[in-house]
C-alpha cells in the first residue's frame, strides 16, 4: 500500500537555525498538510496545501514557518529561525481529494531544539 | 471550547477484553466526520475508522467499532478482544463540512492491555 514518508526520522537543532522537514506525499494524491504534536499534547494543524499554494493554515503557522513543493513529489515544511518551543514531533499528511479520508499520515519527524 | 473532548487520559484492559475510548464532540454543523487514529510509541499516527454524521449505521473495521450517538454527540471507540499490540494512544477527531475540511483533535487516551 502506498504511504507518505517522512525524512529525517529524527532532526536535532541548536536554536535559531533553519530546518527544513521533507515530506513525500502518495504519489496520486494533491492535498498536503503538516501537522504538529507536542511531547504529551494533542495534535495540531499546522497548514494545508494545494495546487502550489497554501489553502488553509492556523495561528501555529506565522511568519517563521513556510511550505514549498519543489518539485512533483517532494513536500518541505521550513522553519526560518528555530524556537525552543519548536520541539516536537512533526506529521506530513495527504489526501486525494480535499473531503477525502482518511488523510494519510507520514511516521513523522521529531525535531529537537538545544 | 473544545470541540472533541476524550475524558480518560489513560485506560487499562486485560487481553482479550473489549474496551471503549470515549470521545464527545461539539459542533452546529449538521454535516461532519469523526475519526480514530491510533498513535503507538514509535510515533506514527494510524487511521482505525471513520464515521459520517449521516451514516445510518455504526462504523466497523475489524476489531474496531464506533459507537456512534448522534443525539448525544458522541462517538465512542470499542476494540473488541484486545491484544497487546493495541497498547498505544488512541486520538478521536472530528471534520466539519460547513466551513474547514481540516480535522481537529481530542487530546486522547492511553491505552495499555495487560497479558
Amino acid at each position: 500500500e502506498p504511504e507518505v514518508t517522512q525524512t529525517p526520522s529524527h532532526q536535532v537543532t541548536q536554536m535559531g537555525q533553519e530546518v527544513i522537514l521533507r515530506c513525500v506525499p502518495i504519489s496520486n494524491h494533491l492535498y498536503f498538510y503538516w501537522y504538529r504534536q507536542i511531547l504529551g499534547q494533542k495534535v495540531e494543524f499546522l497548514v494545508s496545501f494545494y495546487n502550489n499554494e497554501i489553502s488553509e493554515k492556523s495561528e501555529i503557522f506565522d511568519d517563521q514557518f513556510s511550505v514549498e513543493r519543489p518539485d512533483g513529489s517532494n513536500f518541505t515544511l521550513k522553519i526560518r529561525s528555530t524556537k525552543l518551543e519548536d520541539s516536537a514531533m512533526y506529521f506530513c499528511a495527504s489526501s486525494a481529494h480535499l473531503d477525502n479520508l482518511p488523510q494519510h499520515f507520514g511516521d513523522g519527524t521529531r525535531l529537537s531544539i538545544l | 471550547a473544545q470541540k472533541i473532548t476524550q475524558t480518560q487520559p489513560g485506560m487499562f484492559v486485560q487481553e482479550k477484553e473489549a474496551v471503549t475510548l470515549d470521545c464527545t464532540y461539539d459542533t452546529s454543523d449538521p454535516s461532519y466526520g469523526l475519526f480514530w487514529y491510533k498513535q503507538p510509541s514509535s510515533g506514527e499516527m494510524i487511521f482505525l475508522i471513520y464515521q459520517g454524521s449521516y451514516d445510518q449505521q455504526n462504523a466497523t473495521e475489524g476489531r474496531y467499532s464506533l459507537n456512534f450517538q448522534k443525539a448525544r454527540k458522541s462517538a465512542n471507540l470499542v476494540i473488541s478482544a484486545s491484544q497487546l499490540g493495541d497498547s498505544a494512544m488512541y486520538f478521536c477527531a472530528m471534520r466539519e463540512s460547513g466551513g474547514s475540511y481540516i480535522p481537529t483533535f481530542g487530546r486522547g487516551t492511553s491505552l495499555i492491555v495487560h497479558p
